[in-house]
């Protein structure tokens, strides 16, 4: 099975940072990563899928990039609304496997 | 716009089983361009797939190795509507459970979700 390993864990940062958010496969998974966001008590949000496209009605200021083994999610400038946990999944191959999760708090 | 909605028990002693339905609407359970998938995240927060249901010239399913055992997930044509049966209940199975539609190579649209908790 394939695992994703994500990092970190969690980050601290203000309005207006730059984030990057790191998921690592196994093994080779060409493009085929999602990137979600959670906030409590709500269902993932898809943002990001086929590694760097972006979702219909997602702010340009979510990027992503990657393939083959390693991918990144990009917050290109934090507002109050992004501090969520965020989530990367491998859709490659069954069974299907998130990373870890990363929560981005306030500094 | 595709809408999903869960619906099941909340409350379930070890050793029963669980079934939810997620009830399907902007979009067809039979329809050979998505697949339907049971997710469920944990309280300490991580996600976990579970299966999914898929139609193409027949129907197909696929679950998760470490689940294989004890699920079953059906779609249900006549309700437009697919499930999902966990059998042999345990307090590890305590978790929130999610449908989801999946589309090309993503997870679409999301269920609300349902908290399912095992306990005696």
């Amino acid at each position: 099975d394939i695992q994703m390993t994500q990092s970190p864990s969690s980050l601290s940062a203000s309005i207006g940072d730059k984030v990057t958010i790191s998921c690592r496969a196994s093994q080779y998974i060409s493009s085929r990563v999602n990137w979600f966001q959670q906030k409590p008590g709500k269902a993932p949000k898809l943002l990001i899928y086929d590694a760097s496209n972006l979702q219909s009605d997602v702010p340009s200021r979510f990027t992503g990039s990657g393939s083959g083994t390693d991918f990144i999610l990009t917050i290109s400038s934090l507002l109050p609304e992004d501090f969520a946990t965020y989530y990367c999944l491998q859709i490659y191959d069954v069974p299907f496997a998130f990373g870890q999760g990363t929560k981005v708090d306030f500094k | 716009q595709v809408q999903l909605q869960l619906s099941g028990p909340g409350l379930l002693k070890p050793s029963q089983t669980l079934s939810l339905t997620c009830a399907i609407s902007g979009d067809s359970v039979s329809s050979n361009t998505v697949a339907w998938n049971w997710i469920r995240q944990s309280p300490l927060g991580g996600l976990e797939w579970l299966g999914r249901t898929y139609y193409t010239s027949k129907w197909n399913t696929e679950y998760a190795p470490t689940l294989k055992s004890r699920i079953t997930i059906n779609p249900d044509t006549s309700r437009n509507h697919f499930s999902l049966q966990l059998n042999s209940l345990t307090p590890e199975d305590t978790a929130v459970y999610f449908c989801a539609r999946g589309f090309r190579s993503s997870l679409d649209f999301w269920g609300q979700g349902a908290l399912v908790t095992v306990s005696s």
